[in-house]
């Protein structure tokens, strides 16, 4: 059972779009969301992260907005750019010790 | 600094032979953990190291061996691997294994012919 769905499997954005990536997840004892990001040969960065305590956080162009209630959160990248072309996987984990990862956005930025 | 590290980059290997990945970190995190990552999927939990102890083994095939010698470095000992095995093989390290921030080192590209 997949316990973090993500979508769209895949994304094309004109420079300058703002790309948005959505995940759900069920268990509510999740209680840390974080977002990496993944260039080809390459190791998941860690991106952005937020708790639920918090309904928004930014770090420079990179937006995470989330919704408790729904069980919902998302990744948005203003301004993107052709450099922010990756595969991003969100992912939940509760008190840290497993991470579950959603299964992947690949994201292609055009100039 | 936040670098994890690993070594080979690429590697190799026929069904018969016996070979290690070497992972390691300077940033004095006590929890580490290797991930299988197959080409255009999420990694997946391999095993996790918690204070140089064996925490967490996702029934993981006993052909992987892991081995934490200390607290700045994860061996992955490999023998007589199948070619379904072939994948991105990631280490990652956190403060502790109850803290969140997980950072990933970039990988071994393993390839069994």
């Amino acid at each position: 059972q997949q316990q973090v769905k993500q979508s769209p499997q895949s994304l094309i954005v004109q420079k300058g779009g703002i790309p948005i990536i959505n995940c759900a997840y069920e268990n509510t004892a999740f209680d840390y969301f974080p977002w990496y990001q993944q260039f080809p040969g390459k190791g998941p960065a860690l991106l952005i992260a937020i708790r639920p305590d918090v309904s928004e956080k930014k770090e420079g162009r990179f937006t995470i907005s989330f919704n408790k209630s729904a069980k919902q959160f998302s990744l948005h990248i203003m301004d993107s750019q052709p450099g922010d072309s990756a595969t991003y996987f969100c992912a939940a984990s509760m008190a840290g010790n497993q991470f579950y990862f959603g299964t992947g956005t690949s994201l292609t930025v055009i100039p | 600094d936040t670098e994890v590290t690993q070594t080979p980059k690429h590697l190799v290997m026929g069904m018969t032979n016996k070979k290690s990945l070497k992972c390691e970190q300077h940033m004095g995190h006590r929890a580490m953990y290797w991930y299988k990552q197959k080409a255009k999927k999420p990694p997946e939990l391999m095993f996790v190291y918690s204070y140089e102890k064996l925490s967490i083994n996702e029934s993981v095939p006993s052909r992987f061996s892991p081995e934490c010698p200390n607290s700045s470095l994860l061996n992955l000992h490999l023998h007589a691997l199948q070619p379904e095995d072939s994948a991105l093989y990631l280490c990652a390290s956190s403060q502790a294994a109850t803290t969140y921030e997980q950072y990933f080192g970039p990988g071994t590209r393993l390839t069994v012919t």
